[in-house]
């Protein structure tokens, strides 16, 4: 089955600083990649996601990037805002068969 | 936007007691899912659940859990007699079109305490 791993635990930065998240992924027939933000007591919410037929993709200040021959995803996040303040977590397909696996998940705190 | 809801937002039970968590899907998704995260851990898949029967299921997902959608709305996630480390977040998603290529919409989760 799929394996997710996710760096780092915890991410400081200041307001306004960019803050970057890395998962890689073990199984290379996996070609959908989500990240879900999870603030304190609510529900994973999708804020993007990419498929394996394009290296990167943007929203705003939001942006993934895939790597397929390396097996990683990074989550970029530009000009960080107080609300910016959550927890993020990288997810895979369960290596062919149904749901996801999730990294453990990066608590990212902005600085004011 | 539609939304994925739960009941109850909060559960607390005694050890060897049954729970029954119920998850009303956005409508038109067909296809089911269980997750269950322990405070402060990951997101951990328990089973999918697709034209009225299991599809996939982890090794959490043992034989003290069954899962139906008994009315065509409600998909409910039963736990027939509970343990202290089935205290937990649990979460349905839902998901419009097969495949795992597809997004999976969360609920609000429903926090189980087991004393």
């Amino acid at each position: 089955g799929e394996n997710v791993e996710q760096h780092p635990s915890t991410l400081s930065v200041q307001e306004g600083d960019s803050a970057v998240i890395k998962c890689t992924y073990s199984d290379s027939a996996s070609n959908y990649f989500p990240w879900y933000k999870q603030e304190l007591g609510k529900r994973p919410q999708l804020i993007i996601d990419i498929r394996s037929n394009v290296g990167e993709k943007k929203d705003q200040r939001i942006a993934v990037t895939l790597n397929k021959t390396a097996k990683h995803f990074s989550l970029h996040i530009t000009e960080t805002q107080p609300e910016d303040s959550a927890v993020y977590f990288c997810a895979a397909p369960r290596g062919g068969a149904d749901g996801l696996t999730f990294g453990k998940g990066t608590h990212l705190i902005i600085q004011p | 936007e539609p939304e994925v809801t739960q009941t109850p937002s909060h559960q607390v039970t005694q050890m060897g007691q049954e729970v029954i968590l119920r998850c009303v899907p956005i409508s038109n998704h067909l296809y089911f899912y269980w997750y269950r995260q322990i405070l402060g851990q990951k997101v951990e898949f328990l089973v999918s659940f697709y034209n009225n029967e299991i599809s996939e299921k982890s090794e959490i997902f043992d034989d003290q859990f069954s899962v139906e959608r008994p009315d065509g709305s409600n998909f409910t996630l039963k736990i027939r007699s509970t343990k202290l480390e089935d205290s937990a977040m649990y979460f349905c998603a839902t998901q419009g079109d097969p495949g795992p290529e597809e997004t999976q919409y969360f609920g609000p989760g429903t926090r189980l305490l087991v004393l």
